[in-house]
């Protein structure tokens, strides 16, 4: 498997811009995460999905951020419209929770994303 | 709830010196505990876990025991290396949830 697959690696735009992040998870894997990571505020988890549907959005920061998850292999993160504080590199993770598994979740590359 | 604290950097060391990096957590149950690291650029990458107490995890030269009585879950190396500049985020599992609940990340550097 080529792991957990994010597009762009790096995004540059204009504050006021819709942004799209994409991933890819884990053929197999049940459980999708997509985190945010700043210098000032560290690694945060901004929201999770089991088997596609999205459990707990409590780490979205605001309504200009939105994710779904379509199918299995797909999810996207939006930023609409998007302001300079929300740059930050924002990572994708999948996990299999199937039993026996230690719940193990495998990070993306990540997405840098620059908002000027 | 379920937390995780990890001593705070930056750590700063000499080439084959010894490393501590200190865990503890606090969880309902038995979760799992993992040790990421991630070099400068790049994503989180599992370096070890434990899955049960008295589990010891390793990987890489570097060691970490469940220890229940402790609630700990300290990561050690006996001779670092440059290479091994990293941050090093300690992590919990949430029972049920396949949350990863994170420490907020030790700095290391190891200087030649």
């Amino acid at each position: 498997d080529a792991g957990v697959i994010q597009s762009p690696r790096h995004e540059v735009t204009e504050m006021g811009q819709e942004v799209t992040l994409r991933c890819k998870p884990i053929s197999g894997h049940d459980y999708l995460f997509w985190y945010r990571q700043t210098m000032m505020r560290g690694l945060e988890l901004l929201i999770y999905f089991n088997n596609n549907v999205p459990i707990d959005d409590s780490g979205m920061p605001e309504d200009r951020f939105s994710a779904k998850m379509p199918n299995a292999s797909f999810s996207t993160l939006k930023i609409q419209p998007s302001e300079p504080r929300d740059s930050a590199v924002y990572f994708c993770a999948s996990t299999s929770t199937r039993a026996g598994e230690s719940n193990e979740q495998f990070f993306g590359p990540g997405t840098r994303l620059t908002v000027l | 709830g379920n937390s995780v604290t990890q001593m705070e950097g930056p750590v700063t060391l000499s080439e084959e010196a010894f490393l501590t990096i200190n865990c503890t957590y606090t969880a309902t149950g038995y979760p799992s505990l993992f040790w990421y690291v991630q070099y400068p650029g790049e994503g989180l990458q599992l370096l070890l876990k434990a899955t049960k107490a008295d589990d010891k995890g390793s990987n890489k030269g570097f060691e970490a025991t469940y220890r229940k009585e402790t609630t700990s879950f300290h990561l050690e190396k006996g001779s670092v290396q440059v290479s091994d500049s990293a941050v090093y985020f300690c992590a919990l599992s949430e029972l049920n949830t396949g949350k990863l609940i994170f420490g907020q990340g030790t700095t290391l550097q190891v200087k030649p």
